[in-house]
């Protein structure tokens, strides 16, 4: 079975200061997609970034920016020039074709802290 | 565009009973996802309908089940509900290649307590 590992419940940040968040997985599977979700404390989850895992090229979404290193199973999310509005919990996910689903699996999320 | 939309939002119900959670989907979007999330088990995938179809289940008894409308709403349902029950009942929406790389798309949630 497929599983995703956050190590680090909590971290925090300074504002404008950068933060790298952990996250590793296992899996047979060759041909997946990572996934990081943020859930603020108002509850609604988004998508922050996405990753596909036959791509080798790392994600970027404006100030967040991946490291996949696949034969390692490392899916670190980089937060740059952190904003205030960047606290939230934060949710390692990975699906997979296999069993032709949009199932996630989850980590068990990280609290971010972003300090003023 | 509207968001996916949960209801209700907050429920409170005994031991014992049983609730019906509804979720509407992003226009468009016929795969629909359920998951429930807890402080001590995280997210946990319960099961995904596409095409009033439960493609995937995860794994949780018999007293969750769901099902999808022709509209791509959908329902769950939890009978002899238990304290272990309490969550936040979280739905998403997608378009679907069925090969999990669509963004999901989660509506606000409805908080279950059981007492």
């Amino acid at each position: 079975a497929q599983t995703v590992t956050q190590s680090q419940p909590e971290m925090s940040v300074q504002e404008a200061e950068t933060v790298t968040l952990s996250c590793t997985y296992d899996t047979s599977e060759s041909d997946y997609y990572l996934f990081w979700y943020k859930q603020p404390p108002s509850r609604q989850m988004i998508l922050v970034i996405r990753q596909e895992a036959y791509k080798q090229q790392n994600a970027t979404e404006n100030r967040f920016s991946v490291n996949f290193q696949k034969a390692a199973k490392s899916f670190s999310l980089k937060i740059s020039d952190s904003q205030l509005g960047d606290a939230a919990m934060y949710f390692c996910a990975y699906s997979t074709p296999q069993g032709g689903s949009e199932k996630l699996v989850f980590g068990k999320g990280m609290k971010l802290t972003v300090n003023p | 565009k509207a968001g996916v939309t949960q209801t209700p939002r907050y429920l409170i119900k005994t031991r014992g009973q049983q609730v019906t959670l509804s979720c509407s989907p992003i226009s468009g979007h016929r795969s629909v996802s359920w998951y429930q999330q807890t402080p001590g088990q995280g997210l946990q995938f319960l099961f995904e309908y596409f095409s009033e179809t439960q493609r995937n289940k995860g794994n949780f008894p018999g007293r969750f089940s769901g099902r999808q409308f022709s509209n791509s709403r959908s329902e769950m349902n939890v009978s002899t509900l238990e304290l272990g029950d309490s969550a936040l009942y979280l739905c998403a929406s997608s378009l679907s290649s069925g090969r999990g790389a669509y963004e999901q798309y989660f509506g606000p949630g409805t908080r279950l307590t059981v007492t």
